[in-house]
């Protein structure tokens, strides 16, 4: 079946870029997506890929796609106490999506 | 545009009851998916409809059930409440399937 994996916490000092990675399996996703939960609340989606994109910009966020190694990733730039949160990568199935475990983003100010 | 909404927010049952929770997708979005998140398995795909029909379902007991009305509005009916059911359940709308937009949950707590 589907396996999304992320590594579980990253610290960064404000005003620095974090880099969030995923890795996942199944090559015929359509579409990557990342999504941030905040305490308490539901999932915001933050910004998503097509599969046969390398990269897509928005604003702050920037999107690698590598298809070859399955790997995706999240940069922040200028990161900010506000984007403290939980970070979650998915890839679309079937009607559904396939959820990571989660980063744990930390900023320090 | 008025976002997706789940109620109630919060609900406190005891094993062996019943419950049911509501989920109004955004307005003009047919597709209402929802999940399941737990500190353990993470998030989880329970099931998804689609104009008032079932399209995929999740690897979870037939103890967990939903339905979709004409006016998209779905519910999921858990039965015979287990302590492991205890999670956050959240549901998604989306219009074409491409962006799923998640409301603010419902966490239940099975005492």
């Amino acid at each position: 079946g589907e396996d999304v994996e992320q590594s579980l916490f990253l610290s960064v000092r404000e005003g620095d870029s974090s880099v969030i990675n995923c890795t996942y399996t199944d090559s015929s996703s359509t579409y990557l997506y990342w999504y941030k939960q905040e305490p308490g609340a539901g999932l915001q989606l933050l910004t998503y890929i097509f599969s046969n994109m390398d990269m897509k910009q928005d604003q702050r966020l920037t999107v690698l796609l590598n298809k070859k190694d399955k790997h995706l990733s999240l940069r922040i730039a200028d990161t900010q106490t506000g984007d403290s949160a939980i970070y979650f990568c998915a890839e679309s199935g079937a009607n559904n999506l396939f959820f990571g475990t989660g980063t744990r983003l930390t900023v320090i100010p | 545009k008025a976002g997706v909404t789940q109620t109630p927010r919060y609900l406190i049952k005891t094993r062996g009851q019943q419950v049911t929770l509501s989920c109004s997708p955004i307005s003009g979005h047919r597709s209402v998916s929802w999940y399941q998140q737990t500190p353990g398995q993470g998030l989880q795909f329970l099931f998804e409809y689609f104009s008032e029909t079932q399209r995929n379902k999740g690897n979870f007991p037939g103890r967990f059930s939903g339905r979709q009305f004409s006016n998209s509005r779905s519910e999921m009916n858990v039965s015979t409440l287990e302590l492991g059911d205890s999670a956050l359940y959240l549901c998604a709308s989306s219009l074409a399937g491409t962006e799923q937009f998640f409301g603010p949950g419902t966490r239940l707590t099975v005492l």
